[in-house]
């Protein structure tokens, strides 16, 4: 089956770092991404990594490992605004998008 | 630019009646549209997957006599919930996929829509 398994909740304090993983199996690969969700709202999109390696983007990076199926977001110099859930999502090999149960991190002053 | 819409934004109806939820793409052609449910602190759940002109493609377990969409054009595409119950009271989002475009693997996705059942 296709699974993918992130963590359910994560802590971190304003100003700080943050790491958040994603370990995925499934039938084929065409990329992952990563989407930020606000409650009540849709996911934007973060990131998309089709080829191993670190992309950055401001505050944001994200690394790839795709010989161990392993992913992470980086979050640096977190504020408030970053509490929300981070989902991890990969593109199989039909192109449909299996998505992850969601990382909520929860951001302290 | 790659910017979907989805309208209404929050729907409140009785058990029983139907709500249709549009989605549309405003600035470019999805030859694809996905359709998801979302319940509280869940992860999304795809619904289906609808290519321009032809007929969807339901996931397991989801009932396509009950949830009717139809993608008629490139830009459009819709779901009626049909015979709504307290049950199917959700977040609704929709995304839309260019392949033809420079992010053909993206998925840019629709602001949602709160579905109510009273």
């Amino acid at each position: 089956g296709q699974n993918i398994d992130q963590p359910t909740e994560m802590t971190a304090t304003e100003g700080a770092i943050v790491q958040i993983n994603c370990t995925y199996q499934t039938s084929g690969f065409n990329g992952l991404f990563w989407y930020q969700q606000h409650a009540g709202e849709a996911p934007t999109f973060l990131s998309y990594n089709v080829l191993d390696g670190l992309e950055e983007k401001g505050r944001f990076s994200s690394f790839l490992s795709r010989s161990k199926g392993y992913s992470y977001l980086l979050l640096k110099e977190l504020q408030m605004k970053d509490s929300a859930s981070y989902l991890c999502a990969v593109l199989d090999s039909n192109y449909q998008l299996i998505w992850g149960a969601g990382t909520k991190l929860i951001i302290k002053p | 630019g790659a910017v979907v819409s989805q309208h209404p934004s929050r729907v409140i109806c009785k058990s029983g009646t139907s709500v249709k939820i549009e989605c549309r793409s405003l600035d470019f052609q999805a030859t694809t549209m996905f359709w998801y449910r979302q319940f509280p602190k869940q992860s999304l759940m795809l619904m289906a997957t609808s290519n321009e002109g032809s007929k969807a493609t339901y996931e397991q377990g989801v009932e396509k006599d009950k949830f009717l969409i139809n993608h008629a054009s490139l830009t459009l595409s819709t779901l009626t919930v049909t015979s709504a119950h307290p049950e199917d009271s959700s977040f609704y989002i929709c995304s839309a996929r260019n392949l033809a475009g420079p992010s053909y693997n993206e998925q840019f996705f629709g602001p949602g829509t709160r579905l109510t059942v009273l």
